[in-house]
C-alpha cells in the first residue's frame, strides 16, 4: 500500500500569516494515464471532509484562491497564503493513484 | 445541486450485519463512480470501497475485502454498502462520496455505525 505521510501533525497558526503543510508518498504518484491523484481535504469541527485541491495544484469549485497545492512524483505541497478564522481544522491528503487509495494522517491547524 | 444523504448506520454486535444506503440527487447518478470512506477518531479517514460506472466493477480496502459489498441500483439512484460479520475496529462514521469529476468531490453527512457486544 502507499504510504501517506504528513508533516507536521499540528500546526499552530497566526490569523493572516501563511501556512503550509508537507505531504510525502512512499511511492511516486504519477499514474500511467499522465495524471498525478493527489488531492487535498479539509474537515472543519463537526462537518465531513472537504475537496480543496486535486491533481496536486488544482482548486475545486468554490475554494478560495488563498489555498494553492503543488509537488510531483513522492513530495507535495498545500499552502495558505494568509490564514484565516474559518481555516482552523484538520487537513488531509489523500491518493487515489493506486489501490487501496490511502490518506495521511490529518494535520490539525489552529491558531496559536 | 449535488446532495448526498446516508442512512442505515446503528449499533450492531460483533459478527452481525448491516446494510448502509447512500442516495444521490442533484447528477446523472448512473453516469458515475460512487465511493464509501470511514473515519474513526483513532485511524483518521480510510477509503473502504468503489464501484464504477460498470456495476461488475468494484474495488475494496484489504480490511473490509471478502466482509462488504457494494452495490448500486440506478434506478433509486442510490449506492448501498452490505456489511457483514462486522468488528470492533468497523466502528465508524461513514461516508458516502462522489468522483463527478475528481476523487471524493462530494461528501454526505455520514451515518455512525458502532460494533459492540
Amino acid at each position: 500500500d502507499v504510504v501517506m505521510t504528513q508533516t507536521p501533525l499540528s500546526l499552530p497558526v497566526t490569523l493572516g500569516q501563511p501556512a503550509s503543510i508537507s505531504c510525502r508518498s512512499s511511492q511516486s504518484l504519477a499514474h500511467s494515464d499522465g495524471h498525478t491523484y493527489l488531492s487535498w481535504f479539509q474537515q472543519r469541527p463537526g462537518q465531513p471532509p472537504r475537496l480543496l485541491i486535486y491533481e496536486i495544484s488544482n482548486r475545486f469549485s468554490g475554494v478560495p484562491d488563498r489555498f494553492s497545492g503543488s509537488g510531483a512524483g513522492t513530495d507535495f505541497t498545500l499552502k495558505i497564503t494568509r490564514v484565516e478564522a474559518e481555516d482552523v481544522g484538520v487537513y488531509y491528503c489523500m491518493q487515489a493513484t493506486q489501490f487501496p487509495w490511502t490518506f495521511g494522517q490529518g494535520t490539525k491547524v489552529d491558531f496559536k | 445541486e449535488v446532495y448526498l444523504l446516508e442512512s442505515g448506520g446503528d449499533l450492531v454486535k460483533p459478527g452481525g450485519s448491516l446494510r448502509l444506503s447512500c442516495a444521490a440527487s442533484g447528477f446523472r447518478f448512473s453516469n458515475y463512480a460512487m465511493n464509501w470512506v470511514r473515519q474513526t477518531p483513532g485511524t483518521g479517514l480510510e477509503w473502504v470501497s468503489t464501484i464504477d460506472v460498470r456495476i461488475a466493477n468494484t474495488h475494496y480496502a484489504g480490511s473490509v475485502q471478502g466482509r462488504f459489498t457494494i452495490s448500486r441500483d440506478n434506478a433509486k439512484n442510490t449506492v448501498f454498502l452490505h456489511m457483514y460479520n462486522l468488528r470492533a475496529e468497523d466502528t465508524a462514521v461513514y461516508y458516502c462520496t462522489t468522483r463527478l469529476g475528481s476523487h471524493f468531490d462530494y461528501w454526505g453527512q455520514g451515518t455512525p455505525v458502532t460494533v459492540s457486544p
